[in-house]
C-alpha cells in the first residue's frame, strides 16, 4: 500500500497570507487528489491532479484560490491563497494505487486562519 | 455514482462483532461498494471493497445482498481502536470518463466501541 506524507501537519496562519501544503508518496502514482474537511464535516473533493496536465477542479473550487502543482509521479502541492477564517479546515492528500484501484490518504494538514 | 444511506451512529461492546449496514438501492451493475474509516485526527483508511461476492480480509468482512441494494461491514472482534467514522462509498472501479476514481464521502456512521 502507498504511504503518503503531508507537510506541514498543522499551521496557524494570518488572514490574507498563503500556505503551501506538500504531499509526498512513496511510490509512483498516476492520480492524486486533494480534499477538504471542514470542522465536523465529511470530506469534499477539491481537485484531481494528474502528472503532466492541469488539475481538474470540482464545483466551488477555483485555481486562483487553490493552485495545485504536480511536477512528478510522487509529489504534489496545494496552495491555499489569500486565506480567510473560512479556510480553516483539514486538507488531505490522496493517491490512487493503479493496480488495485484503492485510494490511500495522508494524515492531513490542520489549518487555522486567524 | 449511487447514493448511500448509513446510520448516523452505533455502539458496539469491545470484543463483540460490529455490523455496520449501508443501503445503496440505486447501485448500478458496474459499481463497487467501498468501505473506508477515519479515526479521529487521521486521514481515511481503506478497509475493503467488493462487487457482488462477499469479501474478507485481515481487517473485516463485507457482505453484499444478492440484489446488491445493501451491504454490511463486519468487524469480527471490535476493539477500542476501531472507534471511528465508517464510510460506505459506491462507485465504478476503473476508468469511466470524467470524474473517474473520485470518492464521494457521505456523513458515514460513527462507531463507538465501548469497554
Amino acid at each position: 500500500s502507498a504511504v503518503i506524507s503531508q507537510k506541514p501537519s498543522r499551521d496557524i496562519c494570518q488572514r490574507g497570507t498563503s500556505l503551501t501544503i506538500q504531499c509526498q508518496v512513496d511510490s509512483q502514482v498516476t492520480m492524486m487528489f486533494w480534499y477538504r474537511q471542514q470542522p465536523g464535516q465529511s470530506l469534499t473533493l477539491i481537485a484531481t491532479a494528474n502528472q503532466g496536465s492541469e488539475a481538474t477542479y470540482e464545483s466551488g473550487f477555483v485555481i486562483d484560490k487553490f493552485p495545485i502543482s504536480r511536477p512528478n509521479l510522487t509529489f504534489s502541492t496545494l496552495t491555499v491563497s489569500n486565506m480567510s477564517p473560512e479556510d480553516s479546515s483539514i486538507y488531505l492528500c490522496s493517491a490512487r494505487e493503479g493496480s488495485s484501484d484503492i485510494q490511500y490518504f495522508g494524515a492531513g494538514t490542520r489549518l487555522s486562519v486567524l | 455514482d449511487a447514493k448511500t444511506t448509513q446510520p448516523t451512529s452505533m455502539d458496539c461492546a469491545e470484543g463483540r462483532a460490529a455490523n455496520l449496514p449501508c443501503n445503496h438501492s440505486t447501485i448500478s451493475g458496474n459499481e463497487y461498494v467501498y468501505w473506508y474509516r477515519q479515526i479521529h485526527s487521521q486521514g481515511p483508511q481503506y478497509i475493503i471493497h467488493g462487487l457482488k461476492n462477499n469479501e474478507t480480509n485481515e481487517m473485516a468482512s463485507l457482505i453484499i445482498t444478492e440484489d446488491r441494494k445493501s451491504s454490511t461491514l463486519i468487524l469480527p472482534h471490535a476493539t477500542l481502536r476501531d472507534t471511528a467514522v465508517y464510510y460506505c462509498i459506491v462507485r465504478v472501479a476503473g476508468y469511466s470518463g470524467a470524474g473517474s476514481y473520485q470518492l464521494t464521502f457521505g456523513k458515514g456512521t460513527k462507531l463507538s466501541v465501548i469497554p
